[in-house]
């Protein structure tokens, strides 16, 4: 079954440093996509960064990137200079693509917060 | 485009009231979801719908329904509201329903209480 983990319920990083974000998944189905979101106190959800199960390499957005683990079945995401608008809740999401299904699954997400 | 709307954004509402939770999205997307947030539980899938007419079941459907009439529109209705219904209730939508590689695109929520 479809299952997203996130074990850090919540995150201290000094700004200017590099933050890791866990997440493990799990899933049976060889062909999926791994999502994160930052979810800041205002409340919208704003989409990150993607990578693909069939990608060879860790996806990069700006300062974010994922740290793609396939045999570990972990998905971690790497804050790089972290700055204080990266203060937020961090979500971490699965869609299978050949199960049929079509579901998103998140995980119950991880709060950052980055110090002055 | 004005993306994905939802309204109302704030509901309060008593106990074994009914309503329902607007969502539209104007991008021509094929996936719609709902989804609720409770603090320490993330979000969790309601329901989905991958093309009008057809929708499933997500993580917790009960006591809510769906419908999809038209590719643009996909309502909530709470059919006897409860206390434990109070959440966050977002609405998302995607391009495609056969590839992995789109995300979900959000609406800016629905808080609401359950008295």
């Amino acid at each position: 079954a479809q299952k997203i983990t996130q074990t850090q319920p919540g995150m201290f990083v000094q700004e200017k440093e590099a933050v890791t974000l866990d997440c493990t998944y799990d899933t049976s189905d060889p062909s999926y996509g791994l999502f994160w979101y930052k979810q800041p106190s205002s409340g919208e959800m704003i989409f990150l960064i993607y990578q693909g199960s069939y990608d060879q390499q860790n996806a990069t957005e700006g300062r974010y990137s994922l740290n793609f683990q396939k045999a570990r079945k972990s998905a971690n995401l790497v804050i790089s200079a972290s700055q204080l608008g990266d203060s937020a809740m961090y979500f971490c999401a699965m869609r299978e693509a050949t199960s049929g299904t079509y579901k998103y699954i998140f995980g119950t997400g991880t709060r950052l917060k980055v110090l002055a | 485009n004005a993306g994905v709307t939802q309204t109302p954004k704030f509901q309060v509402l008593k106990t074994g009231q009914s309503m329902t939770l607007q969502c539209a999205q104007d991008m021509n997307h094929e996936y719609m979801s709902w989804y609720r947030q409770d603090p320490g539980m993330g979000l969790r899938l309601i329901h989905y719908s991958v093309g009008a007419g057809i929708t499933d079941q997500g993580e917790v459907p009960n006591g809510y329904n769906v419908s999809r009439s038209t590719t643009e529109d996909f309502p909530l209705r709470l059919l006897s509201a409860a206390p434990s219904q109070t959440s966050v209730y977002f609405c998302a939508s995607s391009l495609s329903t056969g590839l992995s590689s789109y995300e979900q695109y959000f609406g800016p929520g629905t808080r609401l209480t359950v008295t």
